[in-house]
């Protein structure tokens, strides 16, 4: 059950966009579309932003998009805000009733 | 609306054990499940295991395998983590998530996290 792997670090300017990325394997991302992403502010607990891969729930910006190509899954920002500053993380489901999670990435809006 | 709320901050000694427990409000709490997740300071996410709170079945992350119990009291809408045989690693914000049974369901709702810290 290893962590998926994500950049530790990831910016952009106001108004730009940033993809980070969340690699997996084929028993884990590349088996199931239950890729989810989560936003942490620091001291804060994590928000749900993204599920199924590429859903949004209510209330998350449509800056925010999810897609999965192969084993590796990605979570793209467009028109960066300086809201938008704070730790990302990806999981997926990984079988066998097993949940994975990803090393995170700081977001830095420059 | 929903609610997790998690008990208080806990210092212990390595060898003993801890229970942080985790209160829900607001929803069915049988109709859904309890993960618990832990952050060490400055560290990633971590999934250690969930109890299904409609039929109570548990399953544990291997990392865990031998020194985590989850319960649950559906009477209480409450779930419980118990983690043994301590050490300084595991020092941590340990949180408890929500999710709908399924692998396809986010962890939607989090508790505000418990701080374990281990230290002699």
């Amino acid at each position: 059950q290893s962590a998926l792997t994500q950049p530790p670090s990831a910016s952009g300017s106001p108004g730009q966009s940033v993809t980070i990325s969340c690699a997996g394997t084929s028993s884990d991302v590349g088996d199931y579309n239950s890729v989810s992403w989560y936003q942490q502010y620091p001291g804060k607990a994590p928000k749900f932003i993204i599920y199924e891969v590429n859903k949004r729930p209510s209330g998350v910006p449509d800056r925010f998009s999810g897609s999965k190509s192969g084993n590796t899954a990605s979570l793209t920002v467009s028109g960066l805000q300086a809201e938008d500053e704070a730790d990302y993380y990806c999981s997926s489901y990984a079988g066998s009733d097993i949940w994975v999670f990803g090393g995170g990435t700081k977001l830095t809006v420059l | 609306q929903v609610q997790l709320v998690q008990s208080g901050a806990e210092v212990k000694k390595p060898g003993a054990s801890v229970r942080v427990s985790c209160k829900a409000s607001g929803y069915t709490f049988s109709n859904y499940v309890i993960h618990w997740v832990r952050q060490a300071p400055g560290q990633r996410l971590e999934w250690m295991g969930f109890i299904n709170a409609g039929n109570l079945k548990t399953k544990y992350s291997e990392k865990f395998q031998d020194r985590v119990t989850i319960t649950g009291d559906t009477s209480a809408s409450t779930a419980s983590m118990e983690l043994s045989s301590l050490r300084s690693e595991d020092t941590a914000v340990y949180y408890c998530a929500r999710k709908q049974s399924g692998e396809k369901y986010p962890f939607d709702y989090w508790g505000q996290g418990t701080l374990v810290t281990v230290s002699s």
